[in-house]
């Protein structure tokens, strides 16, 4: 595997579900995110995540959930989604966090979730 | 007013056209500016990224900034049906010390359509 990869790649769940997203980089980065894009709207920033430690939080909704053990991998867990919470979700890596724009951030493939 | 404003479009050209993609801006501490391609069910990927005002020219693809007028563009030369994705533009602010200061903000992206 190369790059960002994410499980699942589709993911169809209740209100009252739990479930996880994965992701994975490979690319030997220090720093991670979690993004939301909706139609019609910008691409989000949920999450930071530099050296496994939560820089970012930017005013999610609790029932979203990260976790980061270690730089490799990070997750996402939800409980409880709203179906406004449909949406791709993004993981994206880089070298680093907080140097701007020579921070390239690689994206994966994203997981398009549905809540019903 | 929003951060970054991109028209959605959708913009449809034939094949062999010049393409020009564009953004608006309204913080004057933006100095980063990104165009990043997403392949339909594929994560963002940077196209080009510049740095304050100027042009920067790769291959088939121009990127130009205009900070007096806070307007960021995208050329594309000889428009291939490859080049059929949705083109979002993207641009951050940064400190040297980092941290929190930076963060991507994006346009809603343009979808493009090239037809053979």
């Amino acid at each position: 595997e190369t790059g960002v990869t994410q499980t699942p790649r589709h993911l169809v769940m209740g209100m009252t579900n739990k479930k996880s997203l994965k992701c994975e980089q490979h690319l030997g980065h220090n720093a991670m995110y979690w993004y939301k894009q909706s139609a019609k709207k910008p691409l989000e920033l949920m999450f930071v995540y530099n050296f496994k430690e939560q820089t970012e939080n930017n005013s999610v909704p609790s029932r979203f959930s990260p976790e980061c053990p270690n730089s490799s991998h990070l997750f996402l867990h939800l409980h409880t989604l709203q179906p406004e919470d449909s949406a791709l979700y993004l993981c994206a890596s880089s070298q680093d966090y907080g140097r701007g724009g020579t921070d390239t951030q690689y994206f994966g493939p994203g997981t398009r979730l549905t809540v019903l | 007013q929003k951060e970054v404003e991109q028209d959605p479009g959708p913009l449809s050209v034939p094949e062999g056209a010049i393409v020009s993609l564009n953004c608006t801006y309204s913080n004057s501490a933006f100095q980063y500016f990104m165009w990043y391609r997403q392949y339909s069910r594929k994560g963002p990927e940077l196209l080009m990224y510049t740095y304050s005002s100027g042009n920067k020219e790769d291959g088939r693809f121009t990127a130009q900034v205009d900070k007096s007028s806070k307007y960021i563009s995208l050329f594309i030369r000889d428009s291939q049906p490859s080049d059929s994705a949705t083109y979002l533009c993207a641009t951050t602010t940064t400190t040297n010390s980092g941290g929190s200061n930076y963060k991507l903000t994006f346009g809603k992206g343009t979808l493009l359509t090239v037809n053979p």
